[in-house]
């Protein structure tokens, strides 16, 4: 089983809609969560961090954590274009950032 | 926020050469900083962790005599692609954290592109 699971999708959303991309990890003790953004060609970039359970939210981006279920998403309200993106899940493994695979955002107008 | 810069963003070398790619934190002081390898359309693989003032730890698979890591200060982290094949043709990115704690976000670096012809 892999670390950290991603659905590669794509997912394909209407402009305004709400997407919702999911994470799993495999790690229990895991305690740090993290989603980041990576547009073709480019790094990735930090969109949100989540450490407890529950909801984060920052403008329109909304952090679920259930260490329970062992699972992590992140949810984009009112999606544009411009977030039609590869979005990587990342889970701190001992001192080490582990990531998925990403899932691809397309957002169509 | 941290800022982390990659140079350079891209090169192109023949088979045999080696290259140098650097990294600077340049707002923060980074102890540990990070290489990832990405090829396309997967994801971030770690390659090794790199410690200022100490050898660098890499991860299963990696070859320490051909990826060479130098993290001589506080804000700089090299990283040498010896004998470069065609095969090592990838987005090499490096990232640091900003902070100690081990749940610090890290922040990357711009990448650098490497084709080897």
């Amino acid at each position: 089983q892999k670390e950290v699971e991603q659905n590669s999708g794509p997912l394909s959303v209407p402009e305004g809609a709400i997407a919702s991309l999911n994470c799993t990890y495999s790690d229990r003790v895991s305690q740090s969560f993290f989603w980041y953004r990576q547009y073709s060609g480019k790094s990735p970039e930090l969109i949100m961090s989540i450490y407890s359970n529950g909801d984060k939210e920052d403008g329109r981006f909304t952090a679920q954590l259930n260490k329970a279920s062992q699972y992590v998403s992140l949810l984009i309200r009112d999606s544009q274009p411009s977030d039609s993106a590869t979005y990587l899940c990342a889970v701190v493994n001992t001192d080490k950032l582990i990531f998925g695979t990403g899932t691809r955002l397309q957002v169509f107008p | 926020g941290a800022v982390v810069s990659q140079h350079p963003s891209r090169v192109i070398c023949k088979s045999g050469t080696s290259v140098k790619i650097e990294c600077r934190s340049l707002d923060f002081q980074a102890t540990t900083m990070f290489w990832y390898r990405q090829f396309p359309k997967k994801s971030l693989m770690l390659m090794a962790t790199s410690n200022e003032g100490s050898k660098a730890t890499y991860e299963q698979g990696v070859e320490k005599d051909k990826f060479l890591i130098n993290h001589a200060s506080l804000t700089l982290s090299t990283l040498t692609v010896t004998s470069a094949h065609p095969e090592d043709s990838s987005f090499y990115i490096c990232s640091a954290r900003d902070g100690s704690a081990d749940n610090s976000p890290l922040h990357f670096g711009n990448g650098t592109r490497l084709t080897v012809t």
